[in-house]
């Protein structure tokens, strides 16, 4: 069956500019997770939402970035006036429920110029 | 401050041999402890888990076995095979994180034909 998408694979933008970033969690997933990876480090929590809510955001960096979820499935995660600092690969994950494995999509690689 | 830390950037092991992932953390807070693996340019995926309230699971080449009171873990693969050459995170959750997942820096595994 079809894994979690995330679209686009590789984005790059300016200093300052505005981006959002999407993904497809795997069908019937009701958690789905963002995560931010730096090269060299490991992945870092950003936000997950349970169904359209989002039940934990303490790992936003700032209030540049928001992300939401609006109809449960599809969630796009935004980021305002993006800093040389913001550029990393961005991951999203889905999992059935809140305490099950979690599926991991391909990543948006964000550069920052 | 890494609640979950993997010393060892690095492994390089012979096809066949056994390799041997470590992984430390500090929040006594963590009861659910995992093992993703990433090939380049594609999400991590999960490889193995374990509770708190076990020391060992294994599943087929795998094995993660956990000590609570030196708060480590550790992933043993064997018979290592090429194909097993990746960048391998540990992550941890705890019950009053919902899923959230904390991870390792990761180690980049090279296994030898």
């Amino acid at each position: 069956g079809a894994g979690v998408s995330q679209t686009p694979s590789n984005k790059v933008t300016e200093k300052g500019k505005y981006v959002e970033l999407r993904c497809d969690p795997i069908s019937g997933h009701t958690a789905l997770y963002w995560y931010r990876q730096s090269l060299g480090q490991g992945p870092e929590f950003l936000i997950y939402f349970q169904g359209t809510g989002a039940a934990d955001d303490s790992g936003l960096p700032n209030d540049r970035f928001f992300a939401v979820r609006p109809e449960g499935s599809v969630s796009t995660l935004k980021i305002q006036r993006t800093e040389r600092g913001d550029s990393a690969v961005y991951l999203c994950a889905s999992s059935p429920g809140l305490m099950d494995t979690q599926y991991f999509g391909p990543g948006t690689r964000l550069t920052v110029l | 401050d890494q609640q979950v830390k993997q010393n060892s950037p690095s492994l390089s092991v012979q096809e066949g041999r056994i390799s041997i992932l470590n992984c430390d953390y500090t929040n006594s807070m963590f009861d659910y402890f995992l093992w993703y693996k990433k090939y380049p340019a594609e999400g991590p995926t999960f490889l193995i888990s374990i509770s708190s309230i076990k020391d060992k699971n294994e599943d087929g080449r795998f094995t993660v076995f956990l000590n609570k009171s030196a708060k480590h873990l550790s992933l043993h693969i064997v018979p290592s095979q090429p194909g097993d050459s990746a960048v391998y995170f540990c992550a941890a959750s705890g019950d009053n994180a919902g899923n959230m997942l904390t991870f390792g820096g990761g180690t980049r595994l090279m296994v030898k034909p």
